[in-house]
């Protein structure tokens, strides 16, 4: 549901740093994850996603971690480059949702010269 | 890759008036596409899923005589935001799900509504 009145948590690092986003789902049942990134005033863009039978999946400079144990997910961004602040946000599929996807509060990421 | 357009990118309009936003899968074709509402600094909303040839599909709490969908083609949805009043200011999104998968959305780039 819609998270009226939160701010979104900031996560503020270092140019040349990894970044390391969390993200808690809610449903044990999901077995579809998405990690999106948003720049402002423009829509989601596709990162990377992991299904539930994996625990660790890797794209380029990205990695996503999945811990079904305690519902939690993580994106881990390498050597952080200003191009990536910008929100960030998890999504989840849940079996028999026709698609619909379930999207996490979002973590702003600002990257520092 | 599959690219999903909006139309208008961003519309200023007058309290008690309508208006249409257009989303098209511009390379591919959408059986399903979904509509979002975004508040500043906060998530994206699902407000309803859009069915080609079928009535469309509203979340709890979104008034469907409010904000209309049409799917009337594989490659268009369309969202009417009919009376609008300034609590309708938000940033809508649009997605279509590219077949024969149903996991993966393709996002439009948004449409920024502010009702004066």
């Amino acid at each position: 549901g819609e998270s009226v009145g939160l701010h979104l948590p900031t996560l503020s690092v270092q140019e040349g740093d990894n970044s390391i986003i969390n993200c808690a789902y809610s449903n044990s049942a999901s077995d579809y994850f998405i990690w999106y990134k948003q720049e402002s005033g423009k829509g989601p863009q596709f990162i990377i996603d992991i299904r539930s039978n994996m625990d660790k999946r890797q794209g380029q400079r990205v990695t996503v971690l999945l811990n079904k144990t305690v519902k939690h997910l993580s994106l881990q961004i390498a050597a952080t480059q200003p191009g990536d602040s910008a929100v960030y946000f998890c999504a989840e599929i849940r079996p028999g949702s026709w698609g619909k996807l379930q999207f996490g509060a979002g973590t702003q990421v600002v990257v520092t010269p | 890759g599959a690219v999903v357009s909006q139309h208008p990118s961003r519309v200023i309009c007058k309290s008690g008036t309508s208006v249409k936003i257009e989303c098209r899968s511009l390379d591919f074709q959408a059986t399903t596409m979904f509509w979002y509402r975004q508040f500043p600094k906060q998530s994206l909303m699902l407000m309803a899923t859009s069915n080609e040839g079928s009535k469309a599909t509203y979340e709890q709490g979104v008034e469907k005589d409010k904000f209309l969908i049409n799917h009337a083609s594989l490659t268009l949805s369309t969202l009417t935001v009919t009376s609008a009043h300034p609590e309708d200011s938000s940033f809508y999104i649009c997605s279509a799900l590219a077949e024969p998968s149903t996991d993966t959305q393709y996002f439009g780039p948004g449409t920024r509504l502010t009702v004066l």
